[in-house]
């Protein structure tokens, strides 16, 4: 089962608007951490949004905030007031806690594109 | 303070050659990773290492690739003998041990792989 699942490989929205990108993970885990990344054209990674698994309140970092519903599990990203600069591919990424490892799995990623 | 930096930013190589890719991470961090991004695969760790020491090297395909860090401000991934299959795009990254698990990696900008 994959552990980090992002079910829109694409998606629009108009700019200024807001828009969600979904993530769903699998993990026994208690302790968990989350990870949201955007990589643009250029390809470089850029670390947006973090969440940890015992967080009682949603992570927010500007105009990015973290959707996180730990029954669900899952760990959607809002992004408020869209700018065309916010065009890119968002990863989702999770290091889970019990194991010690410190590698993160990504998903395969949503590829936004904000309209004017 | 400088990010991640990676060198070559892109390399095309003939079939059979060797390629070594090198990292510098960001000063005082612990960890280095090395992960690899493909259309087919996404993004996936290759091997870690903690205070030089590798800790996990599960990704890494098959015996033709090798990763060292001598000391805690440089890394190399050796590729020999290339195949084509081993064009990819191959991020360092760098992290240090944070609180809870929020240990945000920090990407450098990748160097991209052509094997022909």
């Amino acid at each position: 089962a994959q552990k980090i699942t992002q079910t829109q490989p694409g998606m629009f929205v108009q700019e200024k608007e807001a828009v969600t990108l979904d993530c769903t993970y699998d993990t026994s885990d208690q302790s968990y951490g989350l990870f949201w990344y955007k990589q643009p054209s250029s390809g470089e990674m850029i670390f947006l949004i973090y969440q940890g698994s015992y967080d009682e309140q949603n992570a927010t970092e500007g105009r990015y905030s973290l959707n996180f519903q730990k029954a669900r599990k899952s760990a959607n990203l809002v992004i408020s007031a869209s700018q065309l600069g916010d065009s890119a591919m968002y990863f989702c990424a999770m290091r889970e806690g019990n194991t010690g490892r410190r590698a993160l799995t990504f998903g395969s990623g949503t590829r936004l594109q904000v309209q004017p | 303070d400088a990010g991640v930096i990676q060198s070559p930013r892109h390399e095309v190589t003939e079939m059979g050659q060797e390629v070594t890719l090198r990292c510098k991470p960001i000063s005082g961090h612990d960890y280095l990773f090395w992960y690899r991004q493909t259309m087919m695969r996404g993004l996936e760790l290759l091997i870690y290492f903690n205070n030089n020491v590798p800790i996990d090297d599960s990704g890494m395909p098959e015996d033709r690739f090798s990763a060292k860090m001598p000391n805690a401000s440089f890394s190399t991934l050796k590729i020999q003998p290339s195949e084509p299959r081993d064009s990819a795009v191959y991020f360092c990254a760098s992290s240090s041990l944070g609180t809870g698990y929020q240990e945000t990696q920090y990407f450098g900008p990748g160097t991209r792989l052509l094997v022909l």
